[in-house]
């Protein structure tokens, strides 16, 4: 069965301050991989998403991740965080293979502070 | 445009009590359906999902159980309730193919508190 870590529960940080957020998971087949991110008082919103090709991916607001197969990582980072981020942030997988659902990280709280 | 409906947004209810927490989805056709859990401490925990009508599938074995009387009806029960049931509860949705897609869209959740 897949499983997903995120072993930051809180995060603090200053604006304009660098973001890495960690995600590991758990499974041996070909994975989707997913950031979804949850305002204050707002629904959880897909963030960005990797499924194959660049590593690299680019999403909204400035966020990028980097899918390292080697490492069955998928961290979150931006390089100049806003007090707009804060927010909290979940690291999700699926099977690439089938018809699976998503199963997601307990998730990152992310404070930022002026 | 796509949207969810999903009620009530908090509820306190007794233990032993009956559950019934009720998601809509309108816009849409077949979508895939799910029921997320969000506990203190515990991040979002899959329940229950459904690819069609009277099709649930169950991740963990709990005290809860699931429904989906209508294609865009999906309905989170128990017939007696324990402390441990205690969260916030997301309903989902995504179109059929939204398994690989990943694109889930989520309701504006239930806060339920059984004292």
């Amino acid at each position: 069965a897949q499983s997903v870590s995120q072993h930051n529960h809180h995060v603090i940080l200053s604006e304009a301050a660098s973001l890495e957020l960690g995600c590991n998971y758990s499974y041996g087949g070909t994975v989707n991989l997913f950031w979804y991110v949850q305002y204050p008082g707002q629904h959880l919103q897909l963030l960005l998403k990797y499924f194959s090709g660049d590593p690299l991916v680019k999403g909204i607001k400035g966020f990028e991740a980097e899918f390292i197969k080697s490492k069955f990582s998928f961290n979150l980072r931006k390089p100049s965080v806003q007090w707009s981020d804060t927010a909290e942030y979940f690291c999700a997988v699926n099977s690439n293979s089938g018809n699976t659902p998503l199963v997601f990280g307990k998730g990152t709280r992310l404070s930022v502070i002026a | 445009s796509q949207t969810i409906h999903q009620w009530p947004a908090t509820l306190v209810q007794p233990v032993g009590s009956p559950l019934s927490l009720e998601c809509t989805v309108e816009g849409t056709s077949n979508p895939n359906l799910y029921w997320y859990r969000q506990a203190a401490g515990r991040g979002l925990q899959l329940l229950f999902y459904s690819v069609g009508i009277g099709q649930i599938s169950s991740e963990v074995p709990q005290n809860l159980s699931a429904s989906r009387p209508q294609d865009r009806q999906f309905i989170l029960s128990s017939k007696k309730l324990l402390l441990s049931d205690s969260g916030f509860y997301l309903c989902a949705w995504s179109l059929p193919a939204g398994m690989l897609s990943g694109k889930l869209f989520f309701g504006s959740g239930t806060q339920l508190s059984v004292l």
